[in-house]
């Protein structure tokens, strides 16, 4: 079981918004710790996504947005396209464990 | 270009060994903060190892504490990971990836190396 929640799976349609979020505790994400964001495409290494709770790096379209409340954060993508279609992981630091994962979303573009 | 590239995975016996090495280039890596994760098959990602840019410090996860040992060699620009004492249950691809600063993110990573531990 990972120390941060994901849903395990999420869809939706070409055009589409979708969210996906990530609960934390008092340990991580309520401590304080930033909020990253990872996309792995099929058979690829993970890519950051978003970092520091809300900023894209360079070349990451802008439709990929993060944001963080409290012991919880999510990312959102708007205007879905296929191939967006991957698994999606998110990530802080805890007190006790240091880093730490969700245990990542599927993403299927329906 | 920012570039890690890891080697050494392979097939081992419970309770072997296994040297993980990571090739980095196109950035100065005696400033920078190493890591290492892993994912098993199917799963999700797994925080191992982190090494700061000197050496001077060093973390495990408690599943890999006592049996992996993390090292750099500035000189060379790699990163590598000691496996010893090898489960079934570390079967996974084992990524590199450059530290984003403090208790930061992981970026970029390289493309990973597979170590099955299979009798």
């Amino acid at each position: 079981q990972s120390v941060l929640t994901q849903p395990p799976s999420v869809s939706g349609a070409p055009g589409q918004r979708v969210t996906i979020s990530c609960t934390g505790s008092s340990s991580n994400i309520g401590a304080g710790y930033d909020v990253h964001w990872y996309q792995q495409l099929p058979g690829t290494a993970p890519k950051l996504l978003i970092y520091g709770n809300s900023n894209r790096p360079s070349g990451v379209p802008d439709r990929f947005s993060g944001s963080k409340s409290g012991t919880s954060a999510s990312l959102a993508i708007t205007g879905l396209q296929a191939e967006d279609e991957a698994d999606y992981y998110c990530q802080s630091y805890d007190s006790s464990l240091r880093w730490v994962f969700g245990g990542g979303t599927k993403l299927t573009v329906l | 270009e920012v570039q890690l590239v890891e080697s050494g995975g392979g097939l081992v016996q419970p309770g072997g060994s296994l040297r993980l090495s990571c090739a980095a280039s196109g950035f100065t890596f005696s400033s920078y903060s190493m890591n290492w994760v892993r994912q098993a098959p199917g799963k999700g990602l797994e925080w191992v190892s982190y090494i700061s840019s000197s050496s001077s410090t060093i973390y495990y996860a408690d599943s890999v504490k006592g049996r992996f040992t993390i090292s750099r060699d500035n000189a060379k620009n790699s990163l590598y990971l000691q496996m010893n004492s090898l489960r079934d249950e570390d079967t996974a691809v084992y990524y590199c990836a450059r530290d984003g600063g403090l208790r930061s993110w992981f970026d970029p990573w390289g493309q990973g190396t597979l170590v099955t531990v299979s009798s």
